[in-house]
């Protein structure tokens, strides 16, 4: 059971351009999401959160929005630089059987195209 | 600051076997989560530990089990390996509890269980 989902694969886009990342949600418990990077042979590394009682949270190139009511993440990232070509992870972290966990989705595979 | 470091980084075992994976957190740190990283489930949370104690969990079974020492190093054990055990752990490693967006990474073990 898929708590947390992303149903892209894979993404390409030109460098310059916008790239926007997906992620859904089932479980109404969770109240902080995360977004990671993962380059190959390395661990994820943290690019930005969002607690459940914001929309929105900018830091530099990169933005993530949050649609409470439609279970739905996403990630913008303008402009978009070869340098961002990595699989990146949206998390989500709640409480489940009086534990702290945080949720993985399976990952999205992007490539800037220079 | 050295970075999180895990060994080993490749693994070999056989189905029914045991394994024991190392990590060690960044200096300073006491919090260590392990995680589970395949290509069909993405990144699974295994547990976290905290003070030498596990303080949350995932649903994995109990053939999963872990451990952290007193300089907050920590080992995470496989028993009765199954073929489906091969994936990438990774461990991360934070100040303190259920502090997700401030954890750091390690590179991973690589595990094959043939």
């Amino acid at each position: 059971d898929q708590q947390v989902k992303q149903n892209s694969p894979s993404l390409s886009v030109q460098e310059g351009r916008i790239s926007i990342l997906n992620c859904d949600y089932t479980n109404s418990m969770f109240d902080y999401f995360l977004w990671y990077k993962k380059y190959p042979a390395e661990g994820p590394t943290f690019l930005i959160s969002i607690s459940s009682i914001k929309d929105k949270n900018e830091d530099g190139r990169f933005t993530v929005f949050l649609n409470k009511s439609a279970k739905h993440l996403s990630l913008h990232i303008v402009p978009s630089q070869p340098g961002d070509s990595a699989v990146y992870f949206c998390a989500a972290k709640g409480k489940s059987g009086g534990y702290q966990k945080v949720t993985f989705g399976i990952g999205t595979k992007l490539q800037v195209i220079p | 600051k050295a970075g999180v470091t895990q060994t080993p980084r490749y693994l070999i075992k056989t189905r029914g076997q045991q394994v024991t994976l190392s990590c060690s957190p960044i200096s300073g740190h006491r919090s260590v989560s392990w995680y589970q990283q395949t290509p069909g489930q993405g990144l699974q949370f295994l547990f976290e530990y905290f003070s030498e104690t596990q303080r949350n969990k995932g649903n994995f079974p109990g053939r999963f089990s872990g451990r952290q020492f007193s300089n907050s190093r920590s080992e995470m054990n496989v028993s009765t390996l199954e073929l489906g055990d091969s994936a990438l752990y990774l461990c991360a490693s934070s100040l303190g509890l259920d502090r997700v967006h401030e954890q750091y990474f390690g590179p991973g073990t690589r595990l094959t269980v043939t």
